[in-house]
């Protein structure tokens, strides 16, 4: 039960596009499409963003977006919005239990 | 609208007991499996248990095996976690999660310090 890898922080400017990365392996994120991501402001509960590797919830803008290649899953934040400031999360089944990544720090410049 | 609401947080010494609760409103509970999930001060996200819709399939963490009981009553739509043999590096906000779609609804969490 290791955790997914993510980078630790990332940034962008109001307007430009974020890619955030989790690595896995094929014990969980690339052997099922299970991964979701999860954002988090300071002080309170997360709040799924993307799940089963694609889908949005609904209420969730469309200006987020998952992929998966291989053993990495990608979150895309695409015209960055001053409120995306937040720590991300995914997270991954992995046979039974769930693993989430260590987290990101999305900075909007 | 769904609501998650837990309870049951508190100082407790190591080595002690706590059962948090999560009370669940606003969707079929029944139906639903459930998660616990933990965030120690400042830290990242850690899974800590599930349990399915009747209760009769349950999976934990490596770090809390053992100690830890996942459980659910559906007459009274509320999920519990027993925690036993606490250690210094359980503290945690808990939060309880619904999993349908990911972790569609949380709760606010509670908090557990152990301490002595």
């Amino acid at each position: 039960q290791s955790a997914l890898t993510q980078p630790r922080s990332v940034s962008g400017s109001p307007g430009q596009s974020v890619t955030i990365s989790c690595t896995g392996t094929s014990s969980d994120v690339g052997g099922y499409n299970y991964v979701s991501w999860y954002q988090q402001h300071p002080g309170k509960a997360p709040k799924l963003m993307i799940y089963d590797v694609t889908n949005r919830p609904s209420g969730v803008p469309d200006r987020f977006s998952g992929s998966k290649s291989g053993n990495t899953a990608s979150l895309t934040i695409s015209g960055l919005q001053a409120e995306d400031e937040a720590d991300y999360y995914c997270c991954s089944y992995a046979g039974g239990s769930l693993v989430f990544g260590g987290g990101t720090k999305l900075t909007v410049l | 609208e769904v609501q998650l609401v837990e309870s049951g947080g508190g100082l407790v010494q190591p080595g002690g007991s706590l059962r948090l609760s999560c009370a669940a409103s606003g969707f079929t509970f029944t139906s639903n499996w459930m998660d616990w999930v933990r965030q120690a001060p400042g830290k990242g996200l850690v899974w800590v248990s599930r349990i399915n819709s009747d209760g009769s399939s349950t999976t934990y963490a490596d770090s809390v095996k053992g100690r830890f009981t996942i459980s659910r009553d559906n007459a009274k739509n509320t999920l519990y976690l027993q925690m036993n043999s606490l250690r210094a590096e359980d503290t945690a906000m808990y939060y309880c999660a619904r999993d349908w779609g990911g972790l569609s609804s949380w709760g606010q969490g509670t908090l557990v310090t152990v301490s002595s």
